[in-house]
């Protein structure tokens, strides 16, 4: 299982907008709609922060919102704020098994 | 509150065995999926194993045959058995909750360093 491709780094300057894709193949994240989002900040644990696509779990804000195309799923980040600079994961379940994102590092400017 | 701990990582030989656990409180632990996932220094996140409330185990090929998963409901524990390891094992191992249906991790523990060298 071949993870998923991620751009390796987004940058953005406050209040901006950016979008990180992710992007697998029919049998991952074209196939399911589970996929899910995490933002990681240095020296910390993975935080949930979309699943199912475009859900947010209650605590997470609103600018963050996911979206899906085909075999390429999305994240994108409104209003940026420095917080939300992090390292951000996709992942995508497929068969029983499961496959991350190569990881995209959000510099706020 | 979800919490999750693990404990039992350290310094190992290749070749040479480590057994991970991940103490779970705050949730009723038999009632969810529970994974392992590790991160080499610097680098993504890497799916290494999960087990259903059932029991039923499952491994991506890296570890498959080298990995054992399993859980002790009554003691909220998980563990990771891990043999013939191999410097690329070296890695921060969390143990994370998993929803089933749709599928993701919801809590994530703060992770166990695992470093195999000699």
């Amino acid at each position: 299982q071949s993870a998923l491709t991620q751009p390796a780094s987004v940058s953005g300057s406050p209040g901006q907008s950016i979008t990180i894709s992710c992007t697998g193949t029919s049998s991952d994240v074209g196939g399911y709609n589970y996929v899910s989002w995490y933002q990681q900040h240095p020296g910390k644990a993975p935080k949930l922060m979309i699943y199912e696509v475009s859900n947010r779990p209650s605590g997470v804000p609103d600018r963050f919102s996911g979206s899906k195309s085909g075999n390429t799923a999305s994240l994108t980040i409104s209003g940026l704020q420095a917080e939300d600079e992090a390292d951000y994961y996709c992942s995508s379940y497929t068969s029983s098994l499961y496959v991350f994102g190569t990881g995209t590092k959000v510099t706020v400017l | 509150e979800v919490q999750l701990v693990e404990s039992g990582g350290g310094l190992v030989q290749p070749g040479g065995s480590l057994r991970l656990s991940c103490a779970a409180s705050g949730f009723t632990f038999s009632s969810y999926d529970m994974h392992w996932v590790r991160q080499a220094t610097g680098k993504g996140l890497e799916w290494v194993s999960a087990i259903g409330t059932a029991g039923d185990t499952y491994y991506p090929g890296s570890v498959k045959g080298r990995f054992t998963i399993s859980r002790e409901n009554a003691k909220n524990s998980l563990y990771l058995q891990m043999n013939s390891l191999r410097a690329g094992d070296t890695a921060v191992y969390y143990c994370a909750r998993a929803r089933s249906d749709p599928y993701y991790f919801d809590y994530w523990g703060q992770g166990t360093l695992v470093t195999v060298s000699s």
